[in-house]
């Protein structure tokens, strides 16, 4: 079955670190997507990507970075932690034909900047 | 800019009850796409019902329903009978030309036994 997948799960690092969130899906989306989940927030638009070798910023992308280098992955990157940015993430993936198609969404990773 | 509005925070009902959520939104697209997720305390983000702007025929799934108005920007979720595994944060979201979705703020709904 086709799926979502985030890595790590649970991440905790310091401060001024580098940290990369991993996302691989096999649905064959063009389209995927990554959100920060906080308390009050809902869900917020980081970066996104419409197909390979394109990116996009969302709301909240001071200090995130995403590549896209095939279809199936879309790293996040966090260049320098900030305490600021302890959240859960999520990736998500949509087909690309029209925009009617739900986004699916993997399990989320819980990122704390200590 | 696109907004979503889920005025209802948290919600909390005995087990049996019908419950609605409330979601409001306001976008300039006119063509859209609205969307409610559920959320269960395991975390993950599980898709319910997407409805295009076009289309304002409510929709029944089960005990689940919806109530799609554009006259007054709503597109409100009902649990009917409600029952404890209906515990989770619902999501109402909308997405237009650009693809992206914007969320609402969620509703936390407690069923309780």
């Amino acid at each position: 079955d086709a799926e979502i997948t985030q890595s790590p799960r649970h991440k905790i690092t310091e401060t001024g670190r580098q940290v990369t969130l991993a996302c691989h899906q096999t649905w064959n989306h063009n389209n995927m997507f990554w959100y920060r989940q906080d308390l009050g927030h809902g869900l917020r638009l980081i970066h996104y990507s419409y197909g390979v070798q394109d990116t996009n910023k969302g709301e909240v992308s001071d200090g995130y970075s995403v590549s896209r280098s095939n279809t199936e992955d879309l790293p996040l990157t966090l260049e320098s932690a900030a305490s600021s940015q302890t959240s859960v993430y999520f990736c998500a993936s949509s087909e690309s034909i029209g925009y009617r198609h739900e986004q699916y969404f993997g399990p989320g990773t819980r990122l704390t900047v200590t | 800019a696109q907004k979503v509005t889920q005025a209802q925070t948290e919600i909390s009902v005995v087990e049996k009850e019908d419950v609605t959520l409330d979601c409001v939104y306001e976008t300039r697209d006119t063509t859209y796409y609205l969307f409610w997720y559920k959320q269960p305390p395991s975390g993950e983000l599980v898709f319910l019902i997407r409805r295009n702007s076009f289309d304002e025929q409510n929709e029944i799934s089960g005990r689940y329903s919806w109530n799609f108005q554009k006259s007054t920007s709503s597109f409100n979720f009902t649990i009917t009978a409600s029952q404890v595994v209906d515990s989770a944060v619902y999501f109402c979201a909308l997405t237009g030309g650009a693809q992206k979705l914007v969320f609402g703020q969620g509703t936390r709904l407690t069923i309780n036994p």
